[in-house]
């Protein structure tokens, strides 16, 4: 069964500098795609970006990027410049193909400081 | 497009009662899943319906149904409400135009269901 894991419960970064959470999946399907979705303190999810399986190329949305490592079944988010506004939960999500199922995993907290 | 609205935003019960959410998708949008939200439990996948068909279903127990119809609108329905119930529970649409052709998924604001 394809799984998900975010690996870190909890991280925190400085105002303007660089964060990176990371997130691990298992899967045998080669076409696939990859989300990382926000949850601020209103509980709105929010979509982040999104990354195609089969594009080799990084998906990237302003400050926010990926690092894809098809291989490595990893799929890690690069936060830039980071904001207060970006303190939230973000969870990392893959789409199985072969079933339409939406599959997450227990998320990151970021914390932003001042 | 208006997103996904969900109604009611909030809500209170008591154990036993039952209790009925509802979900509007994006217009256009054919797939509408549902989903659980607790702090011990994160996120957990309830069914997805698609052309009013329920094509998905999670581990959850009988007393959680759904439906789809025609407009693609969607409801759930919690029967014999336990306190474990309580929780936030999301919709999210997407239009999955056909086999293999992926849209992304668009979520609601949630309801909040309190169950006393």
């Amino acid at each position: 069964a394809q799984t998900v894991t975010q690996s870190q419960p909890e991280m925190s970064v400085q105002e303007a500098e660089t964060v990176t959470l990371s997130c691990t999946y298992d899967t045998s399907e080669s076409d696939y795609y990859l989300f990382w979705y926000k949850q601020p303190p209103s509980r709105q999810m929010i979509l982040v970006i999104r990354q195609e399986a089969y594009k080799q190329q990084n998906a990237t949305e302003n400050r926010f990027s990926v690092n894809f490592q098809k291989a490595a079944k990893s799929f890690s988010l690069k936060i830039s410049d980071s904001q207060l506004g970006d303190a939230a939960m973000y969870f990392c999500a893959y789409w199985d193909p072969g079933t339409y199922k939406y599959i997450f995993g227990t998320g990151t907290r970021l914390k932003v400081l001042a | 497009k208006a997103g996904v609205t969900q109604t009611p935003r909030y809500l209170i019960k008591t154990r036993g009662q039952q209790v009925t959410l509802s979900c509007s998708p994006i217009s256009g949008h054919r797939s509408v899943s549902w989903y659980q939200q607790t702090p011990g439990q994160g996120l957990q996948f309830l069914f997805e319906y698609f052309s009013e068909t329920q094509r998905n279903k999670g581990n959850f127990p009988g007393r959680f149904s759904g439906r789809q119809f025609s407009n693609s609108r969607s409801e759930m329905n919690v029967s014999t409400l336990e306190l474990g119930d309580s929780a936030l529970y999301l919709c999210a649409s997407s239009f999955l135009g056909g086999q293999g052709h992926q849209e992304t998924q668009y979520f609601g604001p949630g309801t909040r269901l309190l169950v006393l």
